[in-house]
């Protein structure tokens, strides 16, 4: 299996442009979650899926943030428009189902964001 | 609220056993998981606990006492390849969601 699979790697982007980072979950995985890692604020759950359908976006910072999951093997998430505060690791995980053993999360390995 | 507390740093030398806690507060627990994280990478799932106990994995072990809303990550035979990020996450309201922990920053030296 090749793994949760994320691109771009690595973005670097200007201020008040448009920046969208996909995913393509681990085939079979049901439940996709979107992260966003800094030195500051650590690791946190911005939204998550199940069956396709988000199930919690509470932290999706502002509106200028939007993810989608159209079918079960893709999934975006938009930023418009960015700020340098915006920079961070992004990673997308996906698991088996949500809870219990069976909901380890599997990680991709992230796309490195940079805001000029 | 949700909160978890782990140091932030741990050194040991190779081949010691070193122990990694955490203590958390939420409502609606679920379960304690841990992930390693190396620098530059994705963190990576280690160990799952939902009872009380120890659950062992290899050099891994971890520990839950929901009573005590504690739990431990063991490493023995300390390698240096162990030196990394480690991070223990909460789930709760019937799973899904993690809230992560601030990580531990593991030191191995020689």
């Amino acid at each position: 299996d090749a793994g949760v699979i994320q691109s771009p790697r690595h973005e670097v982007t200007e201020m008040g442009q448009e920046v969208t980072l996909r995913c393509k979950p681990i085939s079979g995985h049901n439940s996709l979650f979107w992260y966003r890692q800094t030195m500051m604020r650590g690791l946190e759950l911005l939204i998550y899926f199940n069956n396709n359908v988000p199930i919690d976006d509470s932290g999706m910072p502002e509106d200028r943030f939007s993810a989608k999951m159209p079918n079960a093997s893709f999934s975006t998430l938009k930023i418009q428009p960015s700020e340098p505060r915006d920079s961070a690791v992004y990673f997308c995980a996906s698991s088996f189902r949500l809870a219990g053993p069976r909901g380890t999360q599997y990680f991709g390995p992230g796309t490195r964001l940079t805001v000029l | 609220g949700q909160s978890l507390e782990q140091p932030s740093e741990v050194t040991a030398v190779e081949g010691a056993i070193v122990q990694i806690n955490c203590t958390y507060q939420t409502s609606g627990f679920y379960g304690l998981s841990w992930y390693q994280q190396h620098d530059g990478g994705a963190p990576t799932f280690l160990s799952y606990n939902a009872l009380d106990g120890l659950e062992e994995t290899g050099r891994f072990s971890s520990f839950l006492s929901r009573s005590d809303s504690y739990g431990y990550l063991l490493l023995q035979e300390l390698q240096m390849k162990d030196s990394a990020s480690y991070f223990c996450a909460v789930s709760y309201n019937q799973g899904g969601k993690l809230i992560f922990g601030q990580g531990t920053e593991l030191s191995v030296k020689p």
